[in-house]
């Protein structure tokens, strides 16, 4: 069964340095999310994908957020000048051809900010 | 008001019982909700989705539709060890974004 997948599946930086995380959906779907959730928190929606563009961003998703599809297949978060509170663990999901899709998870990257 | 609110838990059954999760959300024009489980240190895997008012069956799990009471739930019959997780409810509100709930956390007794 086609799933999505992430990698790495931990990353640990500096405070100030820049991550990028990488996603590779599912390979028919046509909308791309990334999703975070602080330990102990509620998921929370960072920003949605489509048609090579950002299609909806939440508040969060400011300036030190971005994202691309570089190719086909890949899908990545960039984030710039971490700061300790981005600690989290960060989703990607796709979804397939309608607008209120079923969106599908991948494993999660942790990423921890020291 | 929370735009997705789920009875806090947690919520123990026996094995073998019916577990209920409850779902309320802010927005009457919501149009798609999801129930997703997740793992402890685990992504939230979908198990259910529903569109229209009723019931939606998926082996063990029913879900519950109530657009007029702005209500979803969750039923899981016969429950296994093995459904001992934290389930979230999650609703698209207007836009693809999904908004979710803090999730409620079942613990299945042996």
């Amino acid at each position: 069964e086609p799933e999505v997948t992430q990698t790495p599946s931990h990353q640990v930086t500096q405070m100030g340095q820049e991550v990028i995380l990488r996603c590779v959906p599912i390979s028919n779907h046509l909308y791309f999310y990334w999703y975070r959730q602080i330990l102990g928190q509620k998921v929370e929606f960072l920003v949605s994908f489509y048609n090579n563009e950002i299609s909806e961003k939440s508040e969060i998703f400011d300036d030190q957020f971005s994202v691309e599809r570089p190719d086909g297949s890949n899908f990545t978060l960039k984030i710039r000048s971490t700061k300790l509170e981005d600690s989290a663990m960060y989703f990607c999901a796709s979804g397939g051809q309608g607008y209120y899709n079923e969106q599908f998870f991948g494993p999660g990257t942790r990423l921890t900010v020291l | 008001q929370k735009e997705v609110e789920q009875n806090s838990g947690p919520l123990s059954v026996p094995e073998g019982a019916i577990a209920s999760l409850n779902c309320t959300y802010s927005d009457r024009v919501s149009q798609s909700f999801f129930w997703y489980r997740q793992y402890s240190g685990k992504s939230p895997e979908l198990i259910m989705s529903i569109y229209s008012n009723g019931d939606k069956e998926d082996g063990r799990f029913t879900a519950q539709l109530n657009k007029a009471s702005q209500y979803v739930s969750l039923l899981i019959r016969d429950s296994q060890p093995s459904d001992s997780a934290t389930y979230l409810c999650a609703v698209n509100i207007r836009t693809v974004k999904l908004s979710f709930g803090a999730g409620t956390t079942v613990t299945v007794r042996a």
